[in-house]
Formats: C-alpha cells, structure tokens, sequence
C-alpha cells in the first residue's frame, strides 16, 4: 500500500486568488495524478505528473490555471490559480505502485476547496 | 478510447437484500476494472479489482464483480447489504499500461442507500 498525505485538508478561499496543495508519499512513486470531484460528481483527472518531465494535462485543464511541480519522486504540488466559485472541487492526489497487471492506485484524502 | 458507464445514479435496498451496482465498459485494450468506495468525507477505498485472472472477483466487506467480456460489464454484487454499506460506489477501467498510460477513467459513480 501507500500512504498519501494531502495538505491542506480543507480550505475556504477568496476568489482571484491562489491555493497550492501539497501532495507526500511515503515512498518513491513514478506516477503521480491529480483528480479533481466536482460537489456530487465523479473524479475527473486533471494531469499526469511524473518526475523529470512536465505535467501532461487532459483535455480542458490547462497549465496556466492548474501549475504541478514533481520536483521529486516523493512529492507533488497541485496550484489552482486565480480561483473562482466554479473552483469549488475536492482534489485528490493518486499514485501508482508496482507494475503491469498488478498496478493498484492509492488515493489521498483530498483537499476539499471552496472559493467564495 | 476507455470509458466506463454507470447505469444507476441511485440505489436503494434494504438492509440484509441483495446489493446490484450495474456497470459496462468499454477499451481498445486489455482492460483492468476496479471497484471503489467512497464514504461521506472519507477517502477512497478499493473494494476489489479485476486484472485479467479469475473473471469472478471477490473483494472486502462480502463484495464481488464478475467480469462479462461477451457483456463488457462487470457489476458489483453483495449477497445482503448493511447499514456499513451506505455510501459512494464508482467503477474504473484503466488499460494498465498498455497504451503508454496507466490512467484511470472513473463512472458517474452510484450512490448506495440501505434502509433499515
């Protein structure tokens, strides 16, 4: 298993401004994901973040609004920019661990956003 | 091109019936299917996944999906359902990887009610 650590767990934000959130593993992981679940929604991927490389984003999430950084292959940082209502989700990190048809992902927590 | 379909938004049973979640997928590849749970303000937990071995899946807390390639559906079973039981339930497909990718496409997730 893996344990994903999420910060901050919960959040109320001004509109316009920025959130980052963090994302720890407690070991190495190659493959890293942010999801965000829109109030009574499913999960939506947001990007793909693997160390050494730039994020690859899924069709409409764009880095301008949603910068990652993977600086190492423990941790992540999601950045929801100059946020509006419409930002109001939960965000969740994921990883992948082991291999092939043995892959499993593990869930943080999530980050529960509201912009007001 | 993956996608998964939930066929029900909403299920309601009665404690100690049997719990039916419906769902059909669709892949280009050898598909990996899982099953996750998601509890009010909880993470979310796998219940039980399919990787291409035994096509009947048997998962925590009494769960179990069979695997219908001719039917492309794998839908999640429970002899009899418990209060416990109450909560989100959403299925994924995901190629593991071999497309490149190892994302994982979730449903519109089925929210399960258990009445006393």
């Amino acid at each position: 298993s893996a344990v994903i650590s999420q910060k901050p767990s919960r959040d109320i934000c001004q509109r316009g401004t920025s959130l980052t959130i963090q994302c720890q593993v407690d070991s190495q992981v190659t493959m890293m994901f942010w999801y965000r679940q829109q109030p009574g929604q499913s999960l939506t991927l947001i990007a793909t973040a693997n160390q050494g490389s730039e994020a690859t984003y899924e069709s409409g999430f764009v880095i301008d609004k949603f910068p990652i950084s993977r600086p190492n292959l423990t941790f992540s940082t999601l950045t929801v920019s100059n946020m509006s209502p419409e930002d109001s989700s939960i965000y969740l990190c994921s990883v992948l661990r082991s291999g092939g048809l043995n892959t499993e992902a593990f869930f943080g927590q999530g980050t529960r956003l509201t912009v007001v | 091109a993956q996608s998964v379909t939930q066929l029900d938004s909403h299920v309601s049973v009665s404690e100690g019936t049997p719990v039916l979640l419906r769902c059909n997928y669709s892949s280009s590849y050898s598909p990996s299917l899982f099953w996750y749970v998601q509890h009010p303000n909880k993470g979310l937990q796998l219940l039980l996944k399919y990787t291409s071995a035994a096509t009947l899946v048997k998962g925590i807390n009494g769960f179990e999906a069979e695997f219908k390639k001719s039917e492309t559906s794998f839908h999640l079973t429970k002899p009899s359902a418990h209060m416990s039981d109450a909560a989100e339930y959403f299925c994924v497909v995901s190629d593991s990887g071999t497309s490149g990718t190892y994302k994982y496409i979730f449903g519109t997730g089925t929210r399960l009610k258990v009445l006393a």
